[in-house]
């Protein structure tokens, strides 16, 4: 059964740069996933911000990127705030109908 | 502005049956895949099922085959979901969300909360 592979929590400082992955533990994540993101802080419900490899969903900010970086799409937040201390999820499109969510990651923000 | 509505959820014993609804407010979900996403408290999010939008095409994750269907009616704009044979794990808030057409879930709801529990 394919596992969808998110890293270990984060801690990053305002201002910084942060990069949260997104794998396969078995195989290379490509394009024809089609990965998205979602953000998601406690007791809300999750919000889109990026889908199909790198377009952002409406009003999300352009300090969200997102892009594959090797063999793992990646989520790339610049310019870090406060109030991107969330949880992140990535989901990968597997075909036949049948999508995978990664565990998430958690981003604290210190 | 809330796009999609889901209702139905609640308190069931395990071995009990629910079945959720999803409204779309600001579009047409007929037009649409449409999809169900769960998360466990405490957990992530798992993606259970989809449904094409003739309805003639469904998917499901392998721990709720031959337990849950998604249905749809597109006449009324709502999806279902008819959850059988609950189990403690099944235990979630259940979202329901339109797939785009690169393969992406949006809107979110605010869910419905699933306990099954004896």
């Amino acid at each position: 059964q394919t596992v969808v592979t998110q890293g270990p929590p984060f801690s990053v400082s305002p201002g910084g740069t942060v990069t949260l992955t997104c794998g396969l533990s078995s195989g290379s994540v490509s394009t024809f996933y089609y990965p998205s993101w979602y953000q998601q802080t406690p007791g809300q419900t999750p919000r889109t911000l990026i889908y199909n490899t790198d377009t952002r969903s409406s009003g999300v900010p352009d300090r969200f990127s997102g892009s594959i970086l090797g063999n793992k799409a990646a989520l790339t937040i610049t310019g870090v705030q406060a109030e991107d201390e969330s949880d992140y999820y990535c989901v990968l499109y597997m075909g036949s109908g049948i999508w995978v969510f990664g565990g998430g990651t958690k981003l604290t923000v210190l | 502005e809330v796009q999609v509505v889901e209702s139905g959820g609640g308190l069931v014993q395990p071995g009990g049956s629910l079945r959720l609804s999803c409204a779309a407010s600001t579009f047409t979900s007929r037009d649409y895949w449409m999809s169900w996403v769960r998360q466990a408290p405490g957990k992530g999010l798992e993606w259970v099922a989809n449904i094409k939008q003739d309805g003639s095409e469904k998917y499901y994750v392998d721990s709720v085959k031959g337990r849950f269907t998604i249905s749809r009616d597109n006449a009324k704009n709502l999806v279902y979901l008819q959850m059988n044979s609950l189990r403690v794990e099944d235990t979630a808030v259940y979202y329901c969300v339109k797939v785009g057409s690169w393969y992406w879930f949006d809107p979110w709801g605010q869910g419905t909360l699933v306990t099954v529990s004896s």
